[in-house]
């Protein structure tokens, strides 16, 4: 089956600290990879993506890079701040068939002034 | 001039009862929709519409019932609530299948 599995939190790191939540998937097919983030009380937000293999997504600082070979999506951010506390997931979704976002269990982040 | 809305933001009730949570894009999008995250905060969708078509029925429980009255509502009806459907249901709209979805700010269900 498809599924996404992400590092367990809670995460807890300084400001300015360097930031990896790990996020490797299974798929039978070529999926595109998302991370999307939930700020409290809020709904997710689309943080970045990648379409192929190699491909990096970026924004806010935020990077991941598509590892076919490992099957991976890890994401990094070299300097996080304490705007960045949240709660993070990795996803996937199938390019064939019903197309549905395959979500992981949520990395929960926070940053300590 | 909010993209995804959802009401209640909250809804308290009882067991037994039937409740629904409402929809509503503002964005233009063709697909809608619903997710739930439980406790821990797994996340999982339950249903798709595409042009007030159903698309994604995941195996969720005959008691849910989507409705789309138009492409920009898309409406979570549930019958006979039970203590494991307190959850926050999350609704969310996309251009196309393939879009990016963009999420309302969910609706907290505690059923007593």
């Amino acid at each position: 089956g498809n599924s996404v599995t992400q590092m367990e939190g809670p995460v807890t790191l300084s400001e300015e600290a360097f930031l990896t939540i790990n996020c490797t998937y299974t798929a039978t097919g070529y999926p595109s990879l998302f991370w999307y983030v939930q700020y409290p009380g809020e709904g997710l937000q689309l943080l970045l993506k990648a379409t192929k293999a190699d491909d990096k997504g970026s924004n806010k600082g935020f990077e991941a890079t598509y590892r076919k070979e490992t099957t991976s999506f890890h994401l990094e951010k070299g300097s996080v701040q304490v705007s960045d506390s949240a709660v993070y997931f990795c996803a996937l979704r199938l390019i064939q068939g019903a197309q549905k976002l395959v979500f992981g269990q949520g990395t929960r982040l926070t940053i300590n002034p | 001039d909010t993209a995804v809305s959802q009401t209640p933001k909250y809804l308290v009730t009882q067991m037994g009862n039937d409740k629904s949570i409402k929809c509503e894009q503002n964005l233009g999008h063709d697909t809608m929709y619903w997710y739930k995250q439980d406790s821990k905060k797994f996340l999982k969708i339950m249903f798709s519409y595409n042009n007030k078509e159903l698309i994604i029925n995941e195996t969720v429980p005959n008691r849910f019932s989507p409705k789309s009255p138009d492409k920009a509502h898309l409406n979570l009806h549930i019958n006979s609530l039970e203590l494991g459907d307190s959850a926050v249901y999350f609704c969310a709209s996309s251009l196309g299948l393939t879009d990016t979805q963009y999420f309302g700010p969910g609706t907290r269900l505690t059923v007593l």
